[in-house]
């Protein structure tokens, strides 16, 4: 069964420190990898998206990186600002948009 | 416009009435699509439209539910006789080309749909 599976559920942190979500996956075939943003009330924003030869890549304060072999991915955030409170979705494409497979999320809160 | 807009933003209606939900994309946008984003779960795909047709429409939950996007710009999601579990964030979304995998999505912010 095509899987997205996020851990954790929730985290809280404190400003200025750094912080990894994880992505488990298991879907097939598999096309790329997204990550996004939501904030609360609002619609997911895109930050990366990764294909299956990209091991990592950058938006700013914000590093995924992809390990296809072992279908795993994480989102790592530096410097954590208030802004970054927000719940963070990994979604992989698996060869169609019927087939966007989304993860139910990380609920990240940064506290002062 | 400068993103994706949706209307209304929030809908309480009466079980067994119908509603229209709006998505306008962003201009020039031929790829449209609808998800259903429920408490606590992960966004549920439910039509996509290339240009004005929906190569597939097998993510909607019942024939209650149908969507029309005309002149490849603006879509409506209606859903007919609206039942409690219906109750949910709709969310539209718009790419460039819906046939290149690797393009970003550009989400609204969605219709919060509250069924009594």
């Amino acid at each position: 069964k095509n899987q997205v599976e996020q851990s954790p559920q929730s985290l809280i942190i404190l400003e200025g420190k750094n912080c990894t979500l994880q992505c488990n996956y298991t879907v097939s075939p598999f096309s790329n990898l997204r990550w996004y943003k939501q904030d609360t009330g609002r619609g997911p924003v895109s930050l990366t998206i990764m294909t299956f030869s990209e091991n990592t890549k950058s938006n700013g304060r914000y590093t995924a990186t992809l390990d296809a072999d072992t279908k795993q991915s994480s989102l790592h955030i530096t410097a954590s600002q208030l802004s970054d409170s927000a719940s963070y979705i990994c979604v992989v494409f698996s060869g169609g948009y019927n087939k966007l497979i989304f993860g139910a999320g990380t609920r990240l809160a940064v506290h002062p | 416009g400068a993103g994706v807009s949706q209307s209304p933003s929030n809908k309480v209606t009466e079980k067994g009435k119908d509603v229209e939900l709006r998505c306008d994309p962003i201009s020039g946008h031929t790829a449209l699509y609808w998800y259903r984003q429920s408490l606590g779960q992960g966004l549920e795909f439910l039509i996509y439209f290339q240009g004005n047709s929906a190569p597939d429409k097998s993510g909607l939950p019942s024939d209650r539910f149908s969507a029309e996007r005309t002149g490849g710009s603006v879509s409506t999601l209606t859903i007919q006789r609206t039942q409690q579990e219906d109750s949910a964030v709709y969310l539209c979304a718009s790419s460039l080309d819906g046939r290149y995998s690797n393009q970003p999505q550009h989400f609204g912010d969605g219709t919060r749909l509250s069924i009594l």
